[in-house]
């Protein structure tokens, strides 16, 4: 079956750093990806999506890039600040039609400090 | 921003009763979804809503879980008779269309307490 795993957390980091949350899968098809972010009292937010081998997702700083020979989608980010503390999660959903449902990681726990 | 709405935000049920968290979904969104979270693990699926049934449910997803959409709006998930291990915190999550590309907008959660 489907599934992600993520670099175990939690992670701390001094702001300006550099940040990589590594994000591998298993699909039997053709998945497209995603990270989301929760920040402490929020719900699930898209941070950024690929959905096909090659593509690069951006938002915010954060950057990942599908890439298919590897089976990863790797979140980074070149400079971290205070504000980019949050849980994040990486996730696929691998269907062609209906209502398919997101395969999430186990999520990685961010912490930036000043 | 339209935005997917859950409450209550947090509910404390004593074991082997009955608790409905509720949901309004974004109002132009066609798919339905809930997830939970049980603490420190990973973000779970628990069923799919599309078209007025059950697209798709997860083994977890057993005769005392059920989901509903009364009247348009709302999009409800009853747990009959509730066991300590149903603790976790529940997300509803609405979607305009089911394609893989497609983001999914999720509520701020319910966390469910069950003592």
């Amino acid at each position: 079956g489907n599934s992600v795993t993520q670099m175990e957390g939690p992670v701390t980091l001094s702001e300006e750093a550099f940040l990589t949350i590594n994000c591998t899968y298993t699909a039997t098809g053709y998945p497209s990806l995603f990270w989301y972010v929760q920040y402490p009292g929020e719900g699930l937010q898209l941070l950024l999506k690929a959905t096909k081998a090659d593509d690069k997702g951006s938002n915010k700083g954060f950057e990942a890039t599908y890439r298919k020979e590897t089976t990863s989608f790797h979140l980074e980010k070149g400079s971290v600040q205070v504000s980019d503390s949050a849980v994040y999660f990486c996730a696929l959903r691998d269907s062609t039609q209906g209502a398919q449902k997101l395969v999430f990681g186990q999520g990685t726990r961010l912490t930036i400090n000043p | 921003e339209p935005e997917v709405t859950q409450t209550p935000s947090h509910q404390v049920t004593q074991m082997g009763q009955e608790v409905i968290l509720r949901c309004v979904p974004i109002s132009n969104h066609l798919y339905f979804y809930w997830y939970r979270q049980i603490l420190g693990q990973k973000v779970e699926f628990l069923v799919s809503f599309y078209n007025n049934e059950i697209s798709e449910k997860s083994e977890i997803f057993d005769d005392q879980f059920s989901v509903e959409r009364p009247d348009g709006s709302n999009f409800t998930l009853k747990i009959r008779s509730t066991k300590l291990e149903d603790s976790a915190m529940y997300f509803c999550a609405s979607e305009k269309s089911g394609t893989r590309g497609t983001e999914a907008f999720f509520g701020q959660g319910t966390r469910l307490t069950v003592v």
